[in-house]
């Protein structure tokens, strides 16, 4: 089954404590995202990576750090959370989206509380 | 950075009705893509929409990319309760890198 997998699905965790939540898609997707949702806002883009070694910023990267060593995954990295990182993350893989393909397949998200 | 808008905000109607919301932005996209979210999953892709003034249809939803390509429109007919949820609007730009969300429209729809 075409998927993409987060995990864990739900983390509370304290400030400053380091934290990797783990994204595997199996489609052979090149593009990869992370968002985070928070009511009123929609989802933010935090970062992107077009394809294997190739990562870059969205909207709002500030306190997150990404690797993409393998194509099906891509981790997000909380090298020192603040509770204004709590929210809803979400993961997802899609073909190259400047290519005409931008379906995006999202993971089931990870809701994590900062204390 | 890049922004839309969504209206309305909420939406409570009754099974059967016809559903309209709308997404603007001062800027201007090359694609604009319709979700629809429910509670507790990810976001899926409802409508791609790629050139200006193309109007798409998928089942009961037909949404139209407009034509000054700073809006998009997206309309659900004879709505039914699977219906509820949020609908995002979101923007592809950056030569197609990167993806900017609207705040959503909430769904309710009234037996």
């Amino acid at each position: 089954e075409a998927q993409v997998t987060q995990n864990p699905r739900y983390l509370i965790t304290v400030t400053g404590k380091k934290l990797t939540v783990t994204c595997s898609q199996n489609m052979n997707h090149e593009y990869m995202s992370w968002y985070r949702q928070d009511p009123g806002l929609g989802l933010r883009q935090i970062y992107y990576s077009m394809n294997v070694e190739v990562t870059d910023k969205g909207d709002v990267p500030e306190g997150y750090k990404v690797s993409r060593k393998e194509k099906r995954n891509f981790p997000l990295i909380l090298e020192s959370p603040s509770p204004n990182q709590t929210s809803l993350y979400f993961c997802a893989s899609s073909f190259s989206p400047g290519l005409g393909s931008s379906e995006q397949y999202f993971g089931p998200g990870t809701r994590l509380t900062v204390t | 950075g890049q922004q839309l808008n969504q209206s309305p905000q909420s939406m409570f109607i009754q099974e059967g009705e016809d559903v309209s919301m709308n997404c603007t932005s001062s800027s201007i996209f090359n694609t604009w893509l319709w979700y629809k979210q429910d509670p507790g999953e990810g976001p899926v892709l409802l409508i791609a929409l790629y050139k200006a003034g193309e109007l798409t249809s998928n089942g009961r939803l037909t949404a139209q990319f407009g034509i000054t390509r700073k809006d998009s429109f997206l309309n659900i007919s004879a709505s039914i309760p699977s219906d509820v949820g949020i609908y995002f609007c979101a923007g592809l730009y950056n030569y197609g890198q990167n993806f900017v969300f609207g705040p959503g429209t909430r769904l309710s729809v009234l037996p």
